[in-house]
This record gives structure tokens, C-alpha cells and sequence, in this order.
């Protein structure tokens, strides 16, 4: 089954703790995604990659590192989480960026305490 | 910087009712637009994309237009369902391969 998967689902943690949420398509795409949903703020990407090895800052980059070292694979890593991290974050990916549909994952809640 | 808004923000309707969802954009070199189906505490899933060559796409029954030149999509979903209750949101790539979304349209279809 096509799908875009990410781990783990909920997380609670605390301030300063370094996290990594995994994020892993199984479909071949070369464009993949990461974007945070708050409430009254939408959907904003953090950031993007075109391929393997390249990457690039979406609207709200500040306090995330992404890797892209595998086609299918596209981890978000937080160094050093605070509380305004707190959110619910969405992988996504495409097969390009033209003319194909995103597919996303399910999602993963961080609360960062 | 491509922003896109999405009226009215919430919406009820009885079961059978169509429904207008309105979906704006200011920059109207896009090369897509899609509209998404989000359910409480899940992911998105793509609904219809319609490539800016294209007036309108129909699934089923969803059918979603669009206008480049007024900077305006919208989707119509006929004869309402209880499991249509979700919250709708369009996004538009813009040239640099970032996707910008509205905040969403909440749909309540009651039986």
C-alpha cells in the first residue's frame, strides 16, 4: 500500500531534550515535506527537499534540521525543543513538484513541555 | 509571498444540502491548486488537483473550479453526507517548490 508513514504518533517530552520524528514513503517520490498545523496559523512548511541530499528552508525553518540521505526517508530533527514547538507536524511527499498530488502522513503530536 | 484564504471559516448544513466551499489566493502564478480532506486527529487526504490549464476537476460527487485571473477556486460537494463532516483545505505551490495553505473551511453535515 502506497503511503507516507511517520513516527512516532504522539510524543511528550521536555525542553532541551533532542527528538528526531521519522518520516519514510514507500511510492518513490522525489519531493518531500515537512509542515506544522496550528490553530488559527494553518499549515506552514518548515522544510522541503527535491531529492536525495538536497534541501531547502520552508516559511518557518527556525529550530529544525531535516537530512535527506535516502530517497524514502526525510527525518525532522528538533536539537533543542521549547514549548513554542509545541504543535501537530505532518511529512508529506510527491512524486515531483509539478503536477503531481501531495500525500501525507497521519501526523505526529509533540508536546514539548 | 502567496497567501491564501478559505471562507467561511466554519459551516453547517443539513444532510442533502450542497455545499460552496470558497478558496482565495493573491498570487495567481500557480501551477496547481489542490483541495484536501482532513478528519479530527488524522492526516490530509488529497481530494481533487486541478492543473492551472484547467477550468474545473470532478470526482464523484466533488467537482472544484478554477480561475487564475480572479485568484479564486472552489469546491461543491452535492447532496451532503453526515460523512462529509470534515475540515477542507486548499494549497497552492508557488515557483519554488514551497505549498501554502488556508487555515480551512470546518463542515458539520447534520442528519
Amino acid at each position: 500500500e502506497a503511503q507516507v508513514t511517520q513516527n512516532p504518533r504522539y510524543l511528550i517530552t521536555v525542553t532541551g531534550k533532542k527528538l528526531t520524528v521519522t518520516c519514510s514513503q514507500n511510492m518513490n517520490h522525489e519531493y518531500m515535506s515537512w509542515y506544522r498545523q496550528d490553530p488559527g496559523l494553518g499549515l506552514r512548511q518548515i522544510y522541503y527537499s527535491m531529492n536525495v541530499e538536497v534541501t531547502d528552508k520552508g516559511d518557518v525553518p527556525e529550530g529544525y534540521k531535516v537530512s535527506r540521505k535516502e530517497k524514502r526517508n526525510f527525518p525532522l530533527i528538533l536539537e533543542s525543543p521549547s514549548p513554542n514547538q509545541t504543535s501537530l507536524y505532518f511529512c508529506a511527499s510527491s512524486l515531483n513538484r509539478g503536477n503531481q498530488p501531495q500525500h501525507f502522513g497521519d501526523g505526529t503530536r509533540l508536546s514539548i513541555l | 509571498k502567496q497567501e491564501v484564504t478559505q471562507i467561511p471559516a466554519a459551516l453547517s448544513v443539513p444532510e442533502g444540502e450542497n455545499l460552496v466551499l470558497n478558496c482565495s489566493f493573491t498570487d495567481s502564478a500557480i501551477y496547481n491548486l489542490q483541495w484536501f480532506r482532513q478528519d479530527p486527529g488524522k492526516g490530509l487526504t488529497s481530494l481533487l488537483l486541478i492543473q492551472s490549464s484547467q477550468r474545473e476537476q470532478t470526482s464523484g460527487r466533488l467537482n472544484a473550479s478554477l480561475d487564475k485571473s480572479s485568484g479564486r477556486s472552489t469546491l461543491y460537494i452535492a447532496a451532503s453526507q453526515p460523512g462529509d463532516s470534515a475540515t477542507y483545505l486548499c494549497a497552492v505551490p508557488s515557483n519554488d517548490y514551497k505549498l501554502s495553505f488556508g487555515a480551512g473551511t470546518t463542515v458539520t453535515v447534520r442528519a
